[in-house]
């Protein structure tokens, strides 16, 4: 099976910008998970989306938000970009049947934000 | 209670050596524990999972040894080689049925030849 899929992998905005960064889960996954990887915080929880629904949030303010669509393909938005924006944004996506909660993660999308 | 505390921050090991990463977490509500090896300029993999119900997981030359009562994992990496020159992360997650990892802060750890 292929594995997950972020595009784009590089990405430059301004402050105040916005951008959508897309996610292609592995076939048969249903669960899409939204990371972001900074050296200061390490990785910290965005949200989760499962057959279309977001079910978990992290403490991140509205500016983030998401979205997952019936072929379970998922993004996730950043409104208002700030420098502090800048960060490695990774995607897992995850089969969700019992005992099987592994999360896969995709290569990421590498924002700067000047 | 979300917190997962890894240590060390780096680690440098001899080819052939015992490399051994340490976690500890404080939500007794945990009940899966994954490891995940990161190379540069690629996402997280994971690298192996134990479940509390367990004390100690073997795959290849990668344990994880588990203490419930301390709340602690680790990782230990026998027979270390320049190939495993990493970041790792220790993380930890609840069955919920919600897919959310709580990530330690990561080991970068350096094989010497």
């Amino acid at each position: 099976k292929a594995g997950v899929t972020q595009t784009p992998r590089y990405l430059i905005k301004t402050r105040g910008q916005q951008v959508t960064l897309s996610c292609s889960p592995i076939s048969g996954h249903r669960s899409v998970s939204w990371y972001q990887q900074t050296p200061g915080q390490g990785l910290q929880f965005l949200f989760e989306y499962f057959s279309e629904t977001q079910r978990n949030k992290g403490n991140f303010p509205g500016r983030f938000s998401g979205r997952q669509f019936s072929n379970s393909r998922s993004e996730m938005n950043v409104s208002t970009l700030e420098l502090g924006d800048s960060a490695l944004y990774l995607c897992a996506s995850s089969p969700q049947t019992p005992h099987q909660e592994t999360q896969y993660f995709g290569p990421g999308t590498r924002l700067l934000v000047l | 209670q979300q917190q997962v505390k890894q240590s060390p921050q780096s680690l440098i090991v001899q080819k052939g050596g015992i490399s051994i990463i340490n976690c500890a977490y404080e939500n007794t509500a945990f009940d899966y524990f994954p490891w995940y090896q990161q190379f540069p300029g690629k996402g997280p993999a994971l690298l192996i999972a134990i479940r509390p119900d367990v004390s100690e997981k073997k795959e290849g030359r990668f344990t994880i040894s588990f203490n419930k009562s301390a709340k602690q994992f680790s990782l230990h990496i026998m027979d270390s080689q320049p190939g495993d020159s990493a970041t790792y992360f220790c993380a930890a997650s609840r069955n919920t049925g919600f897919q959310k990892l709580v990530f330690g802060t990561g080991t970068r750890l350096l094989v010497s030849p």
